[in-house]
């Protein structure tokens, strides 16, 4: 069975700097590997996905991420934070199915953004 | 533009009082999902429909039931609401099974319990 670990509950960074969400996975084949974000009260928001091919990725709102097979890891970088990123961020593995493409997602990591 | 719609944003029941939360979509996926989010924790996948067939995860208490009338619209039914079932729950769609593929997320229906 595939697993998601996130490490890193809270992460504080001030406005402008760099950021590195991290996000390990566990998962016995190729690895579908997602990034959500959830706003306050919102529903989850794809940022950017991993299926294959090239293994940086970028995708919306700035982000970016990496897929290291040899670390089994799919970390998130933005290189400049803005206040508005301040959310939870959800890492999550995907794997196909007879009756669905089923997500683990990771704990979560709370982003508070300081100005 | 294509999306997730669930209805209400908000629901507030009685303990033991039945509740039905909604989700319709516009994107004509097969598979539709329905998770519970409680604070500051991952979405918990409690069952999911590819068309017509239902699928429930083995630890969904026997306390929410799910119907889908047609491909556009899926009904979760707590029918006797705890407080410990107060939550986020989240409806997702996805376009087909068995392969790499995306899961929309609606807004979510926060539901009090009181």
């Amino acid at each position: 069975a595939q697993s998601v670990t996130q490490p890193d509950i809270h992460i504080t960074v001030s406005e402008g700097a760099s950021l590195e969400l991290r996000c390990n996975y566990s998962y016995g084949a190729t690895p579908y590997l997602f990034w959500y974000v959830q706003s306050p009260g919102q529903g989850l928001q794809l940022l950017l996905k991993y299926f294959s091919g090239d293994t940086l990725v970028q995708g919306i709102k700035g982000f970016e991420a990496e897929f290291k097979r040899s670390q089994s890891s799919f970390n998130l970088r933005k290189p400049s934070v803005h206040w508005s990123d301040a959310a939870e961020y959800f890492c999550a593995v995907g794997a196909g199915g007879n009756a669905g493409n089923m997500l683990t997602f990771g704990g979560g990591t709370r982003l508070m953004v300081k100005p | 533009d294509a999306m997730v719609i669930q209805n209400p944003r908000y629901q507030v029941t009685q303990f033991g009082k039945p509740v039905t939360l909604s989700c319709s979509q516009t994107l004509n996926h097969n598979v539709m999902y329905w998770y519970q989010q409680k604070s500051s924790q991952a979405p918990k996948l409690l069952f999911h429909y590819y068309d017509k067939d239902f699928n429930n995860e083995a630890d969904t208490p026997d306390n929410f039931q799910s119907r889908r009338p047609n491909t556009s619209f899926c009904f979760l039914d707590i029918r006797s609401p705890g407080l410990g079932d107060a939550a986020m729950y989240l409806c997702a769609t996805s376009r087909d099974p068995g392969v790499p593929d995306t899961q929309y997320f609606g807004p979510g229906t926060r539901l009090t319990v009181l």
